[in-house]
């Protein structure tokens, strides 16, 4: 069993398109994340919920709208695809504290 | 502000030399968590260790070895003996466990290219 799952894992869209991205944790953590990898390799949080409630939200444009029905699902939906937007995003989830982040293996993005 | 520097962009190695990889951090916070994740080709984020700020004991694991050294807020990755499958985009990162939710803060990436 994938302890992080993301779907799809790759995405190829138009500009100005709207899309989603899912993402489950079956390892009964309480906080999920997402992170963006940029063509440099960049990784950078933009969004982490705590048992369901947002805890981090970087400057990130507000076409990005993160969706947590429960503790095991933290969806990405983007409004308004830009040529910028393409990147590999990558959701993960830990225990509270100080455990380590475990990733799925990315969703890659690329529009066109 | 936390910061983590990895100085080093590319290193390229021969097969069966040794290789480290700086990590520099920056925060000011007195309990903190780092951690190292390998990338391989194949694009997955692989984690690697964690160490809290409260044991500077290297750790060896293998051909891997962390030097964790407060006093120049370093912890750096030695791998010896590389070999062909350590090619790999390596991240260092720290995190502040004491609010939840924290994420980690990752390194800019060093990629290690290993050649036989």
């Amino acid at each position: 069993d994938t302890a992080v799952s993301q779907t799809p894992k790759y995405l190829v869209t138009q500009m100005g398109n709207d899309k989603s991205i899912k993402c489950e944790q079956n390892l009964g953590h309480d906080t999920m994340y997402w992170y963006k990898q940029d063509s440099k390799k960049f990784l950078k949080i933009m969004f982490s919920y705590n048992n369901k409630e947002l805890i981090i939200n970087e400057t990130v444009p507000n076409r990005f709208s993160p969706k947590s029905p429960d503790k095991a699902h933290l969806n990405l939906h983007i409004n308004s695809l830009e040529l910028g937007d393409s990147a590999v995003y990558f959701c993960a989830s830990s225990s509270r504290g100080a455990g380590e982040l475990f990733f799925g293996e990315g969703s890659r993005l690329t529009v066109l | 502000a936390q910061k983590v520097t990895q100085a080093q962009t590319e290193i390229s190695v021969v097969e069966k030399e040794d290789v480290t990889l700086d990590c520099v951090y920056e925060t000011r916070d007195t309990t903190y968590y780092l951690f190292w994740y390998k990338q391989p080709p194949s694009g997955e984020l692989v984690f690697l260790i964690r160490r809290n700020s409260f044991d500077e004991q290297n750790e060896i694991s293998g051909r891997y070895s962390w030097n964790f050294q407060k006093s120049t807020s370093s912890f750096n990755f030695t791998i010896t003996a590389s070999q062909v499958v350590d090619s790999a985009v390596y991240f260092c990162a720290l995190r502040d466990p004491l609010q939840a939710g924290t994420a980690l803060i990752f390194g800019k990436g060093t990629t290690l290219s290993v050649s036989s």
